[in-house]
């Protein structure tokens, strides 16, 4: 079974700190994703990677960054962590082609106070 | 831009009724995806349909795919508790692009 793991299920940070949000997959997908979802807006994009080093924008880059520097891990990165940026994330993983479903981590809620 | 239109957004059933959620594109569709997440979980991948016109069942879940392939549905007979959830439809554009519906939000009341 694909496993998608999420370093943490939640956290609490302040306004203006730096925030990393890891994720790791075990099934050697080649892409990787990270979602945010609030109630109201379902799931939306922030950024996604198709190989080690890629990295394309989703459809909400503003306030975040990442990094994959192997191919099972993705990391997200809150510059300087907002008060609008307290969400549900979660990552995802697929297999680099056609129809590929997608398979999700538990999800990070992260507070920012 | 690229969207697919989910209704209804939320349902009430009585536990044994029936439930149905639809899932709507203006364009034609290379496959439709299901997904469902529990309350305080994540979405978990169902099923895909890619031919038109194509069903396929889960025990008491029915997945249907148009003959346009513009439409998609999924049909519960005899809810029960352990349906609660939102279910999602989506669908792939190339490799690396996934467009999620909104959503059906269900709750089976015992």
């Amino acid at each position: 079974d694909v496993k998608v793991t999420q370093s943490s299920r939640y956290l609490v940070k302040r306004t203006g700190e730096k925030v990393f949000l890891e994720c790791v997959q075990d099934m050697d997908h080649e892409n990787m994703f990270w979602y945010r979802q609030d109630p109201g807006l379902g799931l939306r994009l922030i950024y996604f990677s198709y190989d080690v080093k890629m990295k394309e924008k989703g459809d909400i880059p503003e306030g975040y960054s990442v990094s994959r520097e192997k191919k099972e891990r993705f990391s997200l990165i809150l510059e300087s962590a907002s008060t609008n940026q307290t969400s549900m994330y979660l990552c995802a993983s697929s297999f680099l082609r056609s129809n590929s479903p997608l398979h999700f981590g538990n999800g990070t809620r992260l507070t920012v106070t | 831009g690229q969207q697919v239109m989910q209704i209804p957004q939320y349902q009430h059933v009585q536990e044994g009724e029936d439930f149905t959620t639809y899932c709507n594109s203006s364009t034609t569709l290379s496959n439709i995806q299901w997904y469902k997440q529990r309350p305080g979980g994540h979405p978990v991948f169902l099923i895909q349909l890619v031919k038109s016109g194509e069903v396929k069942k889960q025990k008491r879940l029915t997945f249907q795919f148009g003959e346009a392939k513009k439409n998609s549905s999924l049909h519960i007979t005899a809810t029960q508790t352990t349906d609660v959830g939102t279910y999602f439809c989506a669908y792939t554009s190339g490799t690396y692009k996934y467009i999620f519906g909104t959503g059906t939000r269900l709750k089976v009341l015992a």
